[in-house]
């Protein structure tokens, strides 16, 4: 069964301090793998796409990098504006435009 | 642009009346999505159309909800009759033709509580 799971559920950090934040997936094949910004009462946002292993892609503190089994979301010195749920999706190949979402992390910087 | 519209963006019903929620995409999109998020179940895939027409409704939870979209600048998501277990908060995303497998823009969300 295609699966998505990211981990930790939650994480606090303080300003400044860097972290990583990790989706794993399990599926038939590859498409896509998405990564989405929610904050508290609006939609996601999109942040990025990785299509192959090995890819990355940067914005601003943001930089989510692509293996065979997994992603992650590396944050290098965040600020508490960068406090929301991030949001991991993969789109399976062979599929329809439907997208495999995983649970999200929540993500706290405190000042 | 404006981006993806939503209404209402609360709704409180009684168990038993009809729901209708409401979408705009983005001009010159030609994919709409409608999307389910529950603590519980996170984000699920309801429908979703190109150029108007459905093409996967598989997501639908059962035969009480149903989702048109008349022109492309319009889509509805009617739920008859509404249960409790219905209370959720409902997006609706469009995308546009060429980059389906990109992003998806998002509403803002109808909060809906069915008492």
């Amino acid at each position: 069964e295609d699966q998505v799971t990211q981990s930790p559920e939650a994480l606090r950090l303080q300003e400044g301090e860097s972290s990583s934040l990790n989706c794993s997936y399990t599926v038939s094949g590859l498409r896509g793998l998405f990564w989405y910004r929610q904050d508290p009462g609006k939609g996601p946002e999109f942040l990025f796409t990785l299509y192959s292993a090995g890819e990355e892609k940067e914005k601003e503190r943001l930089k989510a990098t692509l293996t065979k089994k997994e992603s992650f979301l590396h944050i290098t010195a965040p600020k508490p504006e960068d406090s929301a749920t991030y949001l991991c999706a993969v789109q399976v190949a062979d599929s329809n435009y439907q997208l495999i979402w995983g649970a999200g992390t929540k993500l706290i910087i405190k000042p | 642009d404006a981006g993806v519209i939503q209404s209402p963006r609360h709704e409180v019903t009684e168990m038993g009346q009809e729901v209708t929620l409401r979408c705009k995409p983005i001009s010159g999109h030609d994919y709409l999505f409608w999307y389910r998020q529950t603590m519980m179940r996170g984000l699920e895939l309801l429908i979703y159309f190109n150029n108007n027409v459905p093409i996967d409704d598989s997501g639908m939870p059962e035969d009480r909800f149903s989702a048109k979209m008349p022109n492309a600048s319009f889509s509805t998501l009617k739920i008859q009759p509404s249960e409790p277990r219905d209370s959720a908060v409902y997006f609706c995303a469009s995308s546009p033709q060429h980059r389906p497998y990109n992003e998806q823009f998002f509403g803002p969300g109808t909060r809906l509580t069915v008492l």
